[in-house]
């Protein structure tokens, strides 16, 4: 059973802070994607990597990081986390970018104070 | 450019009817049609997809959902609902002309009275 793993379910952060979020995927897919999701937005895709140690833009780069060192790993950084960013992040991954579907983790929720 | 839009951001149905979720979409070539589910305190998963092979995609849990040219919609429907489809339902649109999006539309959050 294919499986995408967040490192954490909830986690509370105060302003300034550099954050860590972790996604793992055990199917080998070559694509990660992070979103954030945000009621009534849907989800909007901040960065994407096709590759080990390669990563694209998405929608809303703005104030965050990503890092793939290992194909299996793809990590969100917030340098320094704002109360806007509290949110829903869900990390996804893809065998292929177009029109595969996407397998995602359960998400974690951020709440910076 | 390639845009989703789902009509209507909560849809309430009895344990037993019909359920419908309206999705239309944008595009300026073929799409890659999905539709994802996302229960309480989890991620999304796949619900059903289309990719040009048949215009009636069939799903699991009962699911399926209709391609319409056009009308450029891919609405979701379920011919009697339970009380576990009550979740968050996303629309999603992928291009095929080497972009690499997915487009999730807003959701609905569908609730079912028992």
């Amino acid at each position: 059973d294919v499986k995408v793993t967040q490192s954490s379910r909830y986690l509370v952060k105060r302003t300034g802070e550099k954050v860590f979020l972790e996604c793992v995927q055990d199917m080998d897919h070559e694509n990660m994607f992070w979103y954030r999701q945000d009621p009534g937005l849907g989800l909007r895709l901040i960065y994407f990597s096709y590759d080990v140690k390669m990563k694209e833009k998405g929608d809303i780069p703005e104030g965050y990081s990503v890092s793939r060192e290992k194909k299996e790993r793809f990590s969100l950084i917030l340098e320094s986390a704002s109360t806007n960013q509290t949110s829903m992040y869900l990390c996804a991954s893809s065998k292929h970018l177009e029109g595969h579907e996407q397998y995602f983790g359960p998400g974690t929720r951020l709440t910076v104070t | 450019a390639q845009s989703v839009t789902q009509l209507g951001s909560h849809v309430s149905v009895s344990e037993g009817a019909l359920v419908l979720l309206r999705c239309n979409y944008s595009s300026s070539v073929p799409p890659y049609l999905f539709w994802y589910v996302q229960y309480p305190n989890q991620g999304l998963q796949l619900l059903l997809k289309y990719t040009s092979a048949a215009t009636l995609v069939k799903g699991i849990n009962g699911f399926e959902a209709e391609f319409k040219k056009s009308e450029t919609s891919f609405h979701l429907t379920k011919p009697s609902a339970h009380m576990s489809d009550a979740a968050e339902y996303f629309c999603a649109v992928g291009g095929n002309t080497g972009g690499f999006k997915t487009i999730f539309g807003a959701g609905t959050r569908l609730f079912v009275k028992a």
